[in-house]
């Protein structure tokens, strides 16, 4: 089924370590981007991808970082998880401007 | 302080009752869309609106996109029990940001 994929679906993490979150996708979307939901709420941007090559910040890039070596992967790293960064992340993506973003089914990363 | 503000946060509501969701943004906005999650599982499309006084209408859901392009409203007429559910605006700004709202958690009571 094409889509979204993103692994792993949960974590458990000591403050301090550091992890990679990934995300691929099948339908060769441009733009790629990266949230997290705290509490059930709204989703808030951390850091985004127009192309291949290229990587922006959003509203929350402090202490993630991302790269986009290829149009179809898109890992978001924490260098040293703190517990603040406890939350779901979902990866998206989208075609072009005002066309519908996809997602992923999340990954509930604890910190502890 | 997020850049789409939603009101309410919350709203839990009798069955048959109409609502209606805000959502507020000081900034202007080519576009906004609307999404629905469900917990557990990513947001899903519900519309696209794209012009300014735009007033698209799904079934008993009817979305307006202001003439400022700064602000939208979902209103739900006769809502059901399967109308609970979080919705959430979103919209894209300069550089292909693609910003959502702070979220609207709606519980329908049967």
């Amino acid at each position: 089924t094409a889509g979204i994929t993103q692994a792993p679906t949960s974590q458990i993490l000591a403050a301090g370590r550091s992890m990679t979150l990934r995300c691929t996708q099948d339908m060769r979307h441009n733009a790629m981007y990266w949230y997290r939901q705290d509490l059930g709420l709204g989703l808030r941007l951390i850091h985004y991808s127009n192309t291949a090559g290229t990587t922006g910040k959003g509203e929350v890039p402090d202490g993630y970082s991302v790269s986009r070596a290829n149009t179809d992967d898109f890992p978001l790293t924490l260098a040293s998880a703190v517990p603040s960064q406890t939350s779901v992340y979902f990866c998206a993506s989208r075609r072009t401007e005002n066309t519908e973003a996809f997602f992923g089914q999340g990954t509930r990363l604890t910190v502890v | 302080t997020q850049l789409l503000e939603q009101s309410p946060q919350f709203l839990s509501i009798q069955e048959g009752e109409n609502l209606t969701v805000y959502c507020n943004s000081s900034s202007v906005f080519s576009s906004l869309q609307w999404y629905r999650q469900e917990p557990g599982e990513g947001p899903v499309l519900l519309v696209t609106v794209v012009t300014g006084g735009e007033v698209k209408k799904l079934k008993r859901l009817t979305f307006q996109f202001g003439d400022a392009r700064k602000d939208s409203s979902l209103h739900i007429t006769a809502a059901q029990p399967g109308d609970t559910g979080l919705y959430l605006c979103a919209g894209p700004l300069t550089g292909n940001q693609f910003y959502f709202g702070t979220g609207t958690s709606l519980t329908v009571i049967p």
